[in-house]
């Protein structure tokens, strides 16, 4: 059974910083793209970022790009997110989602998600 | 960047009704790269389906999907009282720039 379970949510200060973190199972991560995807309070989905299998492409929403970085441990079958300089807006749940093989940005399996909230 | 626009924003029915969902995509949605979710609350989206038309792995047959360039339909065939929920689509690819643009949501709600 896939299970994706993230984690290092919380309350941050604006300006301050935190690192999510999602545990991968039953499954090859190593085989797999992976997203994070974020939903604020009440609203809609807004994907974040994607890293390829190898590392070797990585894309953001322009949204984040500058303050965030996506990275991967396959060894440790883990996805990261380093959110830096966090802002306001970055409150929401934040979602570990796996990419559909071959598709590009289309999430077949999703973790229950993380709340940050950024307030001071 | 494709912006995608679902109607309605609420929709009302009751068990057993058929429910049709729109998205429409102010520009040509490329290979149909077309999905749809469901979200109940307090849970994450699952996928219902992809590609415009098929459905992804344990979705029941009552939900299809279908269109093909910038209009595009999820249908419900009879609601069963766990389909009561808030529907997604989502434009996808590989390529910059498609960025996983989502619609901005259809809530179903039991009439």
């Amino acid at each position: 059974e896939v299970q994706l379970v993230e984690s290092g949510g919380g309350l941050v200060q604006p300006g301050g910083s935190l690192r999510l973190s999602c545990a991968a199972s039953g499954f090859t991560f190593s085989s797999y793209s992976m997203n994070w995807v974020r939903q604020a309070p009440g609203k809609g989905l807004e994907w974040v970022s994607y890293i390829s299998s190898s590392s070797s492409t990585i894309y953001y929403a322009d949204s984040v790009k500058g303050r965030f970085t996506i990275s991967r441990d396959n060894a440790k079958n883990s996805l990261y997110l380093q959110m830096n300089s966090l802002r306001d807006e970055d409150t929401a749940v934040y979602y570990c989602a796996r990419d559909r093989p071959g598709s590009g940005l289309l999430f077949d399996y999703w973790g229950q998600g993380t709340l940050v909230t950024v307030s001071s | 960047e494709i912006v995608l626009t679902q109607s309605p924003g609420t929709l009302s029915l009751s068990p057993g009704e058929r429910a049709t969902l729109s998205c429409r995509a102010s520009q040509s949605v490329s290979s149909s790269y077309l999905a749809w979710y469901q979200q109940k609350p307090g849970q994450a989206p699952r996928l219902l389906i992809y590609g415009a038309s098929s459905r992804a792995t344990g979705i029941p047959d009552r939900f299809s999907g279908s269109g093909s360039g910038t209009d595009f339909t999820l249908t419900i065939s009879r609601l069963e009282p766990e389909d009561f929920a808030v529907y997604y689509c989502q434009q996808y690819g590989s390529s910059p720039p498609a960025r996983g643009t989502f619609g901005q949501g259809t809530k179903v709600e039991i009439k």
